[in-house]
């Protein structure tokens, strides 16, 4: 089945504890990107990356690494959180450079108290 | 970061009743998207616009590219309770290193039976 996944989909953490949100996808997609989604803020694009060691800045990158070592995978660390980044985490996929249908993983919780 | 102006944030209408939702910005994209999120999924895609004036349908749904590139809207024409959502446009920008997403702040819409 062609999917999005990520992992963890929920998690509670305290401010500067290192953490990274795994993403994969199994479609070959060359695009992959990281958004969060924050009331009445709608979606946020923090980095995208159009294929294996690309990467860029979105709107929002502050606070956050990402790194696309291999096509499946695009992890999103976050090497000191702080409660700022308490959102919901969308990573999502899709074929080509352009933005074709983006495939959306299922969400992250994430709480930084 | 860029966010772009979605109007109306909110909509709640009689079943059967046609719904209009639009976006600007101040800044150019090459591409349009229109997505619908339901609650606890991520968005899914449906209407991409790659050209200025381009007007698209997908099945009850119609979208505009506007000429001068900086807005778009989305038609819902005789609604129907299943169109209960947030729907969000999107704005791509491309770039070398790939496409920029920008999102609108989401239109919440109710549908009563």
């Amino acid at each position: 089945e062609a999917q999005v996944t990520q992992n963890p989909r929920y998690l509670i953490t305290v401010t500067g504890k290192k953490l990274t949100v795994t993403c994969s996808q199994n479609m070959n997609h060359e695009y992959m990107s990281w958004y969060r989604q924050d009331p009445g803020l709608g979606l946020r694009q923090i980095y995208y990356s159009m294929n294996v060691e690309v990467t860029d800045k979105g709107d929002v990158p502050e606070g956050y690494k990402v790194s696309r070592k291999e096509k499946r995978n695009f992890p999103l660390i976050l090497e000191s959180p702080s409660p700022n980044q308490t959102s919901l985490y969308f990573c999502a996929s899709s074929a080509g450079t352009a933005i074709n249908e983006q495939y959306f993983g299922p969400g992250t919780r994430l709480t930084v108290t | 970061g860029q966010q772009l102006n979605q109007s109306p944030q909110s909509m709640f209408i009689q079943e059967g009743e046609d719904v209009s939702m639009n976006c600007t910005s101040s800044s150019i994209f090459n591409t349009w998207l229109w997505y619908k999120q339901d609650p606890g999924e991520g968005p899914v895609l449906l209407i991409a616009l790659y050209k200025a004036g381009e007007l698209t349908s997908n099945g009850r749904l119609t979208a505009q590219f506007g000429i001068t590139r900086k807005d778009s809207f989305l038609n819902i024409s005789a609604s129907i309770p299943s169109d209960v959502g947030i729907y969000f446009c999107a704005g791509a920008v491309k770039k070398s290193s790939g496409d920029k997403l920008t999102f609108g702040t989401g239109t919440r819409l109710a549908v009563r039976p």
